[in-house]
């Protein structure tokens, strides 16, 4: 059964710095999205892409942040300069279009720890 | 705005008694609702959601638009059943708002 994948699983990274997630959402997919989770807070939405654009996106996602789907099998969520408390777990989902199915699929998730 | 709210963050039961996870929403549209599942160590994973009416592994949840509540419920808990349980509310831009979770244990 395909499944959404991401890398890394944990990235650590010095505050300041540049992150990249990769995600690879399941191939026949069209919505793709972003969410967080902070350590012992609520999974929260990001950022939502379709059709190589962003369909929305939430308060959290500020200037710092961007996404692309560079290659057509590759969704990607840039930190430009890491905060402490970017320190998250980060999750990829995609979604098929249409059809009475709403259902998103996550990924494992990323664990940024920002020092 | 949208909200979801877990009032519960950690439920004990015994094995074989019934479980209610508790959910309530506040959303001024028509609302799309769900319940996510963590199994230890794995990810995120629909368990089911208010438009199909199905039950999932023994578990139903019942749109109730007067309470505004979607409350998750299985007659006899099974030990495999322990797990992180979330719900969440579907926005216009098809985004999901998920509550604080309430996680699971079943006792043997």
């Amino acid at each position: 059964e395909p499944e959404v994948t991401q890398t890394p699983s944990h990235q650590v990274t010095q505050m300041g710095q540049e992150v990249i997630l990769r995600c690879v959402p399941i191939s026949n997919h069209l919505y793709f999205y972003w969410y967080r989770q902070i350590l012992g807070q609520k999974v929260e939405f990001l950022v939502s892409f379709y059709n190589n654009e962003i369909s929305e996106k939430s308060e959290i996602f500020d200037d710092q942040f961007s996404v692309e789907r560079p290659d057509g099998s590759n969704f990607t969520l840039k930190i430009r300069s890491t905060k402490l408390e970017d320190s998250a777990m980060y999750f990829c989902a995609s979604r098929a279009w249409g059809g009475v199915s709403n259902e998103q699929f996550f990924g494992p998730g990323t664990r940024l720890t920002v020092l | 705005a949208q909200r979801v709210t877990q009032p519960e963050k950690l439920l004990s039961v015994f094995k074989g008694a019934p479980v209610e996870l508790k959910c309530n929403y506040s959303y001024s549209g028509s609302p799309e609702l769900f319940w996510y599942v963590q199994y230890s160590r794995q990810r995120l994973q629909l368990l089911l959601r208010h438009i199909s009416r199905e039950s999932i592994k023994g578990f139903t949840a019942d749109l109730n638009k007067g309470e505004t509540s979607f409350h998750l419920k299985k007659p006899f808990a099974q030990e495999e059943d322990s797990a992180m349980y979330y719900c969440a509310l579907m926005g216009g831009a098809n985004n999901l708002f998920f509550g604080t979770g309430t996680r699971l244990t079943v006792i043997p």
